[in-house]
């Protein structure tokens, strides 16, 4: 069975520091991917990223980057210089890679505070 | 913009009544889509598969008699609730994946906000 973690539940930081938002997964399949979604106060879902488990690389864009560490099971986000925009419940999820095994496991999510 | 498009955004409905929602992929096939629940300060949680063509696939838990899922076209599935009650009343999203995007972020509609009274 497929399982996301994402301990944090609240964050609250003041506009321009940084924040880091964890997650771990857990799967038994050996190709998956990763994905982190954006849900603001109006509910729709923002994807953000995907990373194919083959692929370990960190990548940035703008102010968000993401570490994914295979032998820990991490896929972690870092917002740079928040923005209040970004106060918002962020989703990471998990799914397989092929038809009806692509439906998505998410985490419970964490609800981040961007104070000004 | 939008490649995956979900209507109403909200509904109000009296409790017994049935509500239906569509959940329609704009420019590309979707052989496969899910649903999924979220109710208010809680994750998204899957309600079922639908594959296109044939009868849909319920999660644990969920009665396949109450929540009607009908995918007869390649760019709709729907979503019907029926004999709504209050506890019904919960956020529904769709995604929708298709052949060539396999391999693609899963699209997501921008939910249904349904409330039963």
């Amino acid at each position: 069975a497929q399982k996301v973690t994402q301990a944090q539940t609240e964050i609250s930081v003041v506009e321009k520091e940084d924040v880091t938002l964890d997650c771990v997964y857990e799967t038994r399949d050996t190709t998956y991917y990763l994905f982190w979604y954006k849900q603001p106060p109006s509910g729709e879902l923002v994807f953000l990223i995907r990373r194919n488990s083959f692929d370990e690389q960190n990548e940035i864009s703008g102010r968000y980057s993401w570490n994914f560490q295979k032998s820990t099971s991490s896929f972690n986000f870092t917002i740079t210089a928040s923005q209040v925009v970004d106060s918002a419940v962020y989703f990471c999820a998990l799914s397989g890679t092929t038809g009806a095994n692509s439906k998505l496991t998410f985490g419970k999510g964490i609800t981040l505070s961007v104070r000004p | 913009g939008a490649v995956v498009s979900q209507h109403p955004s909200w509904v109000i409905c009296k409790s017994g009544t049935s509500v239906k929602i569509e959940c329609r992929s704009l420019d590309f096939q979707a052989t496969t889509m899910f649903w999924y629940r979220q109710f208010p300060k809680q994750s998204l949680m899957l309600m079922a598969t639908s594959n296109e063509g044939s009868k849909a696939t319920y999660e644990q838990g969920v009665e396949k008699d109450k929540f009607l899922i009908n995918h007869a076209s390649l760019t709709l599935s729907t979503l019907t609730v029926t004999s709504a009650h209050p506890e019904d009343s919960s956020f529904y999203i769709c995604s929708a994946g298709g052949q060539g995007r396999l391999n693609s972020p899963l699209h997501f509609g921008n939910g249904t906000r349904l409330t039963v009274t």
